[in-house]
């Protein structure tokens, strides 16, 4: 397809294991995001990525997550030891150039038990 | 710190009816962008309207268009004949480029539409 590619769609683990998370975005897209939903909550910035440029890491929560953007195309989003409190939706974003609309995945739903 | 409020946590409404969604937003900047996005079921967020700040004229899409209140910080969504499949999560969002590129969001607006 077109759009946004996110996967696993769920990934249930249990606490203290790592994960990760994959997105691939909109071919020729330079600009991609991550961004956390918690339960009945707006979403929250995690990571943007654009280009060659060091990626904004501002929106990560603890030294646990980390994030990487291979070639400039698929990325990463790798949390490790996770906690109950990491589980919620991680919606992947990308745009074709900074400040353009932001096009969405349709997220992984991350459940930690 | 830019920030965005949404208000109403859920509405209601008859399908047909015309519905208004609020959102304010607090920031210094003088350049900005503004999105609303629909967040159904499915949980893709989906891109419905967008205004720049520098632009005097109201976002118009459809049924959908927008009061940007640019000296009152306020940004709302107007749907216009509302129909079952606008039943969703509508978010409001911010985005001050080029500093900052990502999207500061609202806590969302839960809105049905009712048969």
């Amino acid at each position: 397809g077109a759009g946004v590619s996110q996967s696993p769609s769920n990934k249930v683990t249990e606490k203290g294991k790592d994960v990760e998370l994959r997105c691939d975005p909109i071919s020729g897209h330079t600009a991609l995001y991550w961004y956390r939903q918690s339960l009945g909550q707006g979403l929250e910035f995690l990571i943007y990525f654009q280009g060659n440029s060091a990626p904004d890491k501002s929106g990560l929560p603890s030294d646990r997550f980390s994030a990487e953007r291979t070639g400039g195309s698929v990325s990463t989003l790798t949390i490790q030891r996770t906690q109950q409190e990491d589980s919620a939706v991680y919606l992947c974003a990308s745009s074709l150039l900074p400040g353009e609309p932001q096009h969405f995945g349709d997220g992984t739903r991350l459940s930690i038990l | 710190a830019q920030t965005v409020t949404q208000s109403q946590p859920e509405m209601s409404v008859q399908e047909a009816e015309t519905v208004t969604l609020s959102c304010t937003y607090d920031t210094s900047e003088s350049n900005y962008y503004l999105f609303w996005y629909k967040q159904p079921p499915s949980r893709q967020m989906i891109l419905v309207i967008r205004q720049e700040a520098y632009k005097q004229q109201n976002a118009t899409e459809n049924r959908f268009s927008v009061n940007f209140q640019k000296a009152a910080k306020s940004f709302s969504l107007k749907i216009s004949d509302s129909q079952l499949g606008d039943t969703a999560m509508y978010f409001c969002a911010f985005m001050s480029p080029p500093g900052a590129q990502k999207l500061v969001f609202g806590q969302g607006t839960r809105l049905t539409i009712n048969p």
